[in-house]
């Protein structure tokens, strides 16, 4: 079956301009996850989605950072006012449930702030 | 989430077996072995995760030690593809949702 996808695949902006990452997770997933991970670094908690609720968004790094779920399904995750320490990979991850379920990685997509 | 030790990197000759090692001496009677790999310029991909029981499936062995301090992936036939950085993680079991926190890994060359 298809998997977590994520759109686009690289996002070049110029720093200050605004960008959105769509994930579209497994279908029926009810758990949705937001990571990034910087060259060379391990994965960095953004945000967690159940159902269209985000009991977690501790690990949003500012306020120019906001992510929504809308029916369940697809997260967008917006990034104003682009900074250069911004540039990283975006994952998205999505599992059946929240409880412990192995999470699913989509391929990410590839941020360049310039 | 109790935290792992990885070896840094290891090589393996195409077509021998690949064993992997992780200590995770502090893990919890409600923590469960996860493995992950990443492949270069992709998305991490779940490989196979295991309570106290051996584990098998298509893609991967896991053979965790009786007292559950450290584990094993085992990749039975290593082939070219399957060069990558292997993360072993303990997480919590079905309490509330556990996100997933990588270490550095381990980065397996796999060499014809």
């Amino acid at each position: 079956g298809a998997g977590v996808s994520q759109s686009p695949s690289n996002k070049v902006t110029e720093k200050g301009k605004d960008v959105e990452l769509r994930c579209d997770p497994i279908s029926g997933h009810t758990a949705l996850y937001w990571y990034r991970q910087s060259l060379g670094q391990g994965l960095e908690f953004l945000i967690y989605f159940q159902g269209n609720s985000a009991p977690d968004k501790s690990g949003l790094p500012s306020d120019r950072f906001s992510a929504e779920r809308t029916g369940g399904s697809v997260s967008t995750l917006t990034i104003q006012r682009t900074q250069q320490e911004d540039s990283a990979v975006y994952l998205c991850a999505s599992s059946l449930q929240g409880d412990s379920d192995t999470q699913y990685f989509g391929p990410g997509t590839r941020l360049t702030v310039l | 989430d109790a935290k792992t030790t990885q070896p840094t990197s290891m090589d393996c000759a195409e077509g021998r077996a690949a064993n992997l090692p992780c200590n995770h001496s502090t893990i919890s009677g409600n923590e469960y072995v996860y493995w992950y790999r990443q492949i270069h310029s992709q998305g991490p991909q779940y490989i196979i995760h295991g309570l106290k029981n051996n584990e098998t499936n298509e893609m991967a062995s896991l053979i965790i030690t009786e007292d559950r301090k450290s584990s094993t992936l085992i990749l039975p036939h290593a082939t070219l593809r399957d060069t990558a950085v292997y993360y072993c993680i303990v997480r919590v079991g079905p309490s509330g949702y556990s996100t997933l926190t990588f270490g550095k890994g381990t980065m397996l060359l796999v060499s014809p």
